[in-house]
């Protein structure tokens, strides 16, 4: 039973550039979340998307866009990347809480894509 | 708004020694969940242990257990006979109970535990 896979493991863009990072959710999930983790920080979450529509978001600026497929992998895109947007990107994917109030929704986590902006 | 904090940046811990990972907590929510997270230096979150906030008993998970003080709004992580492999950073992190079935998890600032032989 794979877990959730990311791509590429890492990554080298100049400002300005825009960039595309793949996330595969584990077998049996429909719902995947976005994680953007600064060094030394812990991760901040971007948004999250289930049934190929944006669900929730965070505190990011709209240069940072997603999208989810029918198979449910998903993208997540950074258009005129900053310097500041060097980060290690953890995807998690989890299963959509049916019974609407739950506190408990464990999210797997990827091993991550780390992004460096020169 | 929620909120988690780590006031320990960084431990160090004999080996086999049991070692408390302090967390607090912030929420106007009753209903919220509570998660700890390990993460080796290849970077994946590792989910160690989850307390629910209407769940009477502290959880455990093997080594670990979750010393819950609701009224205090503390969840610190216990890890009994530590070992080497232990060393990583540890983050305590929080989700809400919501009538949204969109959920985000958020997260503290992270403790690094080393672990001595």
């Amino acid at each position: 039973d794979a877990g959730v896979t990311q791509s590429p493991t890492h990554l080298i863009k100049t400002r300005g550039q825009q960039v595309t990072l793949r996330c595969s959710p584990k077998s049996g999930h429909d719902t995947v979340s976005w994680y953007q983790q600064a060094l030394g920080q812990g991760p901040q979450f971007i948004f999250q998307y289930y049934e190929e529509e944006e669900r929730q978001r965070g505190n990011f600026p709209d240069r940072f866009s997603g999208h989810q497929f029918p198979n449910y992998s998903s993208e997540l895109n950074v258009n005129a990347l900053l310097l500041g947007d060097s980060a290690l990107y953890l995807c998690a994917s989890s299963l959509w809480d049916t019974t609407q109030k739950s506190s408990y929704n464990e999210q797997f986590f990827g091993p991550g894509t780390r992004l460096t902006v020169l | 708004a929620q909120k988690i904090t780590q006031t320990q940046p960084g431990m160090f811990v004999q080996e086999k020694e049991a070692v408390t990972l302090d967390c607090t907590y912030d929420t106007s929510d009753p209903s919220y969940g509570l998660f700890w997270y390990k993460q080796p230096s290849s970077g994946e979150m590792i989910f160690l242990i989850y307390q629910g906030s209407y769940d009477q008993q502290n959880a455990t998970e093997g080594r670990y257990s979750l010393n819950f003080q609701k009224a205090r709004k503390s969840a610190n992580l216990v890890i009994s006979a530590s070992q080497l492999g232990d060393s990583a950073m540890y983050f305590c992190a929080m989700r809400e109970a919501t009538y949204s079935s969109a959920s985000k998890i958020i997260f503290g600032s992270g403790t690094r535990l080393s672990i001595r032989p």
